[in-house]
């Protein structure tokens, strides 16, 4: 069964400093990895998805990494602004048609 | 492109009551549609896939009789939560793909509360 863990699971940071998110899964067979953004009662926004082959991808301030065979990824946002808070969640797409969702980051950025 | 809609966004009901939820793939076909449950401050669960015309696939530990799933077109998936009770209180969220190797494509959810 995989299991995804993030870490930590709440933080909080002054406005502009950079964002550190980290995830890691069980299994290291998977097809890819997805972080989302969810904010309070709300579904979720894709952010980036990086592919099993691929070590990261990038958009605007936001960089995820992906090193499959140690099981880990890990999401920097750059420069955080207040708009940034929110929970971010990390999700392993593996198996059969499965996507396995991680806790989530609980992220709230002062202005 | 790629937008699923959900509705409603938010239920309040008696216990006892089915609830049900649809979720629609606005500019896409979808193959296969999910169903997830979300307890607050826990992960998303699956709770039961679906594909167009045939009968629902359940998780381990969701039951297919309280948690009726139909997917009677490209378009269009239902979860009725039949006699619903405070247990059931959560958020509910759907998601759609168009085929095996896309991504999932998530709706808004649906905070359900049982009174």
């Amino acid at each position: 069964k995989q299991e995804v863990t993030q870490i930590p699971a709440a933080l909080s940071v002054p406005e502009g400093e950079n964002l550190v998110l980290n995830c890691s899964f069980t299994d290291s067979a998977i097809y890819n990895l997805q972080w989302f953004r969810q904010d309070p009662g709300k579904g979720l926004t894709s952010l980036l998805l990086i592919q099993s082959s691929q070590r990261e991808q990038t958009s605007g301030r936001l960089n995820a990494s992906l090193d499959k065979s140690s099981g880990r990824s890990t999401l920097y946002i750059a420069a955080s602004q207040p708009g940034d808070s929110a929970t971010y969640l990390c999700a392993v797409f593996y198996g059969n048609n499965r996507l396995a969702f991680g806790k989530g980051n609980q992220v709230v950025v002062i202005p | 492109g790629a937008v699923v809609s959900q509705h409603p966004s938010w239920v309040i009901c008696k216990s006892g009551t089915s609830v049900k939820i649809e979720c629609r793939s606005l500019d896409f076909q979808a193959t296969t549609m999910f169903w997830y449950r979300q307890f607050p401050k826990q992960s998303l669960m699956l709770m039961a896939t679906s594909n167009e015309g045939s009968k629902a696939t359940y998780e381990q530990g969701v039951e297919k009789d309280k948690f009726l799933i139909n997917h009677a077109s490209l378009t269009l998936s239902t979860l009725t939560v039949t006699s619903a009770h405070p247990e059931d209180s959560s958020f509910y969220i759907c998601s759609a793909k168009r085929h095996s190797n896309q991504p999932q494509h998530f709706g808004d959810g649906t905070r359900l509360s049982i009174l």
